[in-house]
């Protein structure tokens, strides 16, 4: 299994609304990634796990709390969010193993969101 | 630091050859080099590591020139699959940080 996948494929939340993006990945890879994309504008990072752990958060507001339940799992949860988290959140994954140098990602679909 | 691509977007004709350049004023560990057609995910194509080594697509080539940490993609004899907007994301350090920042993306279009 090569592919990352995401789930819902689109979603419309309001702004009092809690709703969960999932992500799953079968490759063995243990570095798991949360990037938010606005259009015509390239990926940007919000969080980063390596090992299960929290390796990386960017400064990201709080209504967005991300999980990692397992090494093939990532999730983000979703609370109180506003109009303008509406955006392609993007899933990726990557070996991140000690012995290669190379960590390049492989992506998901994306969830839609729109947030009204 | 984003690194900075030009050009901002090429028009090419099928057949003909295109190059995208990414540079950073950062001294990089490694550059990915990135496909995303419209609605879809990015895709993988190359990545180059400081030192030379190199991984990625047989049908694409790149280099990485380090001592102006500069990165080029060489798209030859383009198809009309070519068609995207390509990213460079850069890597500054290996092991402590699995931070890729992303440019701000090249687009191409390949018409018949």
């Amino acid at each position: 299994d090569t592919e990352v996948t995401q789930t819902p494929k689109h979603l419309v939340m309001g702004m009092t609304n809690k709703k969960s993006l999932k992500c799953e990945q079968h490759m063995g890879h243990r570095a798991m990634y949360w990037y938010k994309q606005k259009a015509k504008k390239p990926p940007e990072l919000m969080f980063v796990y390596s090992y299960e752990k929290l390796s990386i958060n960017e400064s990201v507001p709080s209504r967005f709390s991300p999980e990692c339940p397992n090494s093939s799992l990532l999730n983000l949860h979703l609370h109180a969010l506003q109009p303008e988290d509406s955006a392609l959140y993007l899933c990726a994954s990557s070996p991140r193993l000690a012995q290669s140098s190379y960590n390049e990602q492989f992506f998901g679909p994306g969830t839609r969101l729109t947030v009204l | 630091q984003q690194p900075v691509q030009s050009p901002q977007a090429v028009i090419l004709r099928e057949g003909e050859d295109a190059v995208i350049n990414c540079s950073s004023s950062k001294a990089l560990y490694s550059v990915h080099w990135y496909r995303q057609k419209h609605g879809e995910a990015p895709v993988f194509l190359m990545i180059l590591l400081k030192g030379g080594e190199q991984k990625g697509h047989e049908k694409i080539s790149a280099s990485f020139n380090e001592k102006k940490q500069q990165s080029s993609l060489y798209l030859t004899a383009s198809q009309l699959s070519y068609s995207g907007t390509y990213f460079c994301g850069t890597e500054k350090a290996q092991g402590g940080s699995e931070k890729l920042v992303f440019g701000k993306g090249t687009k191409l279009t390949v018409n018949p």
